[in-house]
């Protein structure tokens, strides 16, 4: 089962907004990862946040993670063209069994208008 | 090369043969996982292999799929007496191992697009 969701399904913004995108979750993890997948192309890591963080910087990304909440937040500042992608959340499952395993929410269609 | 190669890049067969889709992970990644992916969706975890040991097939949907790693290195992925339902981007992916807990981000093909008629 799908354990992350992700929070619009799809969002459109002009460029240079801020794009916000949430992740929710139901069960313990042990990190939470940002994917970004471009049409027709795999998947491109963008961020891993680990269960005892808070907040992460990389770039134009800024990633929150809630754990009381189980949920965590992408934002993507000064949003352009290229930004237009699927971008997913993956949750690590608390444990020891199945912990290298990855689930994936259904994704943000996300596209910036020029 | 420098990252994860997934070939055919596009598979169009009857329904009731079986394909063979095969990835190349990048070198020095011990973990390698497939994944499905049916149109607009996320991704279905298939099958996870590390290092020598027993690969984890709990994701695999049915009998029907099977999927080997010779030599810690490439993997095939094999669907037997394909359906339609089976139609879907089938992703491959690996990273490094830490032992245990899920903390290396998972570098990943393009993908084999498959269609089933």
């Amino acid at each position: 089962s799908q354990q992350g969701e992700e929070d619009p399904q799809a969002l459109s913004i002009q460029e240079g907004e801020n794009a916000t995108m949430n992740c929710s979750y139901k069960t313990s993890i042990n990190n939470l990862q940002w994917y970004r997948q471009n049409s027709g192309r795999g998947l491109v890591h963008l961020i891993l946040i680990r269960s005892n963080e808070r907040e992460k910087h990389s770039g134009r990304l800024r990633v929150t993670l809630d754990t009381s909440k189980k949920s965590s937040s992408l934002l993507i500042t000064a949003s352009r063209a290229a930004d237009t992608a699927s971008y997913f959340c993956a949750t690590s499952p608390g444990g020891g069994q199945g912990a290298q395993k990855l689930v994936f929410g259904q994704g943000t269609r996300l596209t910036i208008n020029p | 090369g420098a990252g994860v190669s997934q070939s055919p890049s596009n598979k169009v067969t009857e329904k009731g043969k079986d394909v063979e889709l095969r990835c190349d992970p990048i070198s020095g990644h011990t973990a390698l996982y497939w994944y499905r992916q049916s149109l607009g969706q996320g991704l279905e975890f298939l099958i996870y292999f590390q290092g020598n040991s027993a690969p984890d097939k709990s994701g695999l949907p049915s009998d029907r799929f099977s999927a080997e790693r010779t030599g810690g290195s490439v993997s095939t992925l094999t669907i037997q007496r394909t359906q339609q339902e089976d139609s879907a981007v089938y992703l491959c992916a690996s990273s490094f191992f830490t032992g245990g807990v899920g903390n290396q981000p998972q570098h990943f093909g393009d993908g084999t697009r498959l269609s089933i008629l």
